[in-house]
């Protein structure tokens, strides 16, 4: 089945230090990747996306790459901010199936300043 | 443009009652989704709507929940009875049509955390 594995949190950052959260995935096909972000006390929003391999989703400073031979979409930002500090889920949408979005555990992010 | 809008935005029950939220999908919106999502883990898609129709609702537990989206706008989710292990936030997403290879964004209202007792 499909499924998505992000790394545990939570993390905890100075401000414009080098993020990285981790995600691998389990699919069958070709699986749209997502990453969703989840700040204090409001609904989940699309961060960024990538439809196939290679492609590379950017918004707000925050890159990640869709990697087919290591099943990786790694989230990435160069110098985090302190109103960065959210949680945020990877998650995955198989095409032809009944695309439903999979979602990872999620992980939990504070900036300091 | 309006946001998905759900109502109430917190509910506290002892188990064995009944309880039903309400979901506003974004305006043109074909497709509602109805999410679970238990602390510390991600959301888990309980059922999806394709305008008044059911598209998936495979990981619906059947026995106890119930979802309706009458004239293919509004949603409600009801689970009766509740048991503790319901004790969630219930998020509710629209998008404009099928999430046809990532095509369509989902967009998500701010959810419902329910406390059961």
């Amino acid at each position: 089945g499909n499924s998505v594995t992000q790394m545990e949190g939570p993390v905890t950052l100075s401000e414009e230090a080098f993020l990285t959260i981790n995600c691998t995935y389990t699919a069958t096909g070709y699986p749209s990747l997502f990453w969703y972000v989840q700040y204090p006390g409001e609904g989940l929003q699309l961060l960024l996306k990538a439809t196939k391999a290679d492609d590379k989703g950017s918004n707000k400073g925050f890159e990640a790459t869709y990697r087919k031979e290591t099943t990786s979409f790694h989230l990435e930002k160069g110098s985090v901010q302190v109103s960065d500090s959210a949680v945020y889920f990877c998650a995955l949408l198989n095409q032809g199936g009944s695309e439903k979005l999979v979602f990872g555990k999620g992980t939990k992010l504070t900036v300091n300043p | 443009e309006a946001g998905v809008a759900q109502s109430p935005r917190y509910k506290i029950i002892e188990k064995r009652q009944s309880v039903a939220f309400w979901c506003n999908p974004i305006s043109g919106h074909a497709t509602l989704y109805w999410y679970q999502q238990i602390l510390g883990q991600g959301p888990k898609l309980l059922i999806q709507f394709q305008n008044n129709g059911v598209v998936d609702d495979s990981q619906l537990p059947k026995d106890r929940f119930s979802a309706e989206r009458l004239k293919g706008v509004d949603s409600t989710l009801k689970i009766q009875p509740a048991k503790l292990e319901d004790s969630a936030v219930y998020l509710c997403a629209s998008s404009p049509n099928h999430a046809v290879a990532g095509r369509y964004e989902q967009y998500f209202g701010p959810g419902t955390r329910l406390t059961v007792t």
